[in-house]
């Protein structure tokens, strides 16, 4: 399974746009890259999903090169309410459907 | 769409007690899924049915964790006896589809 990385806090203010990387150097050709989101106390949330160069969405735009080794999830002028921790996950068809969560990256907004 | 149900939301026991855990997951996702998470550390993956079928166990602690899904639709997480180490949240989610997967709110377990 592809391991991930990717920074363990990040600090932003409100309207600000707020972009996490993740790393993903041993990528296989049939994984895809998914991004969750979690706040406190509930279940992670599915943001967003792509394979290859930019997906966008009501939420946010995921950005990954050609070599596939990163992406960046972009959240676009962000608010309070979107501090919470977000992870970046690469899906290995050929594990039946395993997804492995890291320790993903939480995101404080400060007013 | 109602999401994932997921019971009780809470439960406090002593070690080496036993206690469960239910998921319903939404209405025609074949595939469910039970996480641990430990406070502070991303979900860990102990279970996955697609169905009623088993498709992945590898990280389930089998002496003292059980899952089951009958009928392939709800499903049940024990744990028996339990230790402290167990203390976490118990997430249930389900997917229609490889790789989206919809969580519910959860059950917090504290081991005393």
């Amino acid at each position: 399974l592809a391991k991930t990385t990717q920074p363990i806090s990040m600090d932003s203010y409100e309207g600000q746009e707020v972009n996490i990387t993740c790393s993903h150097n041993n990528i296989a050709t049939n994984d895809y890259i998914t991004w969750y989101q979690q706040f406190p106390s509930q279940g992670p949330r599915f943001i967003i999903q792509g394979y290859k160069t930019k997906v966008t969405n009501e939420v946010a735009s995921l950005f990954i090169p050609a070599d596939r080794k990163s992406s960046t999830l972009s959240l676009p002028r962000v608010s309070l309410s979107d501090t919470a921790v977000y992870y970046c996950l690469v899906g290995d068809k050929n594990a039946g459907n395993m997804l492995t969560f890291g320790g993903g990256t939480r995101l404080m907004v400060k007013p | 769409e109602a999401g994932v149900a997921q019971s009780p939301r809470y439960k406090i026991i002593e070690k080496r007690q036993s206690v469960a855990f239910w998921c319903n997951p939404i209405s025609g996702h074949a595939t469910l899924y039970w996480y641990q998470q430990i406070l502070g550390q991303g979900p860990k993956l102990l279970i996955q049915f697609q169905n009623n079928g088993v498709v992945d166990d590898s990280q389930l602690p089998k002496d003292r964790f059980s899952a089951e899904r009958l009928k392939g639709v709800d499903s049940t997480l024990k744990i028996q006896p339990a230790k402290l180490e167990d203390s976490a949240v118990y997430l249930c989610a389900s997917s229609p589809q490889w790789n989206e997967q919809f969580f519910g709110p959860g059950t917090r377990l504290t081991v005393l």
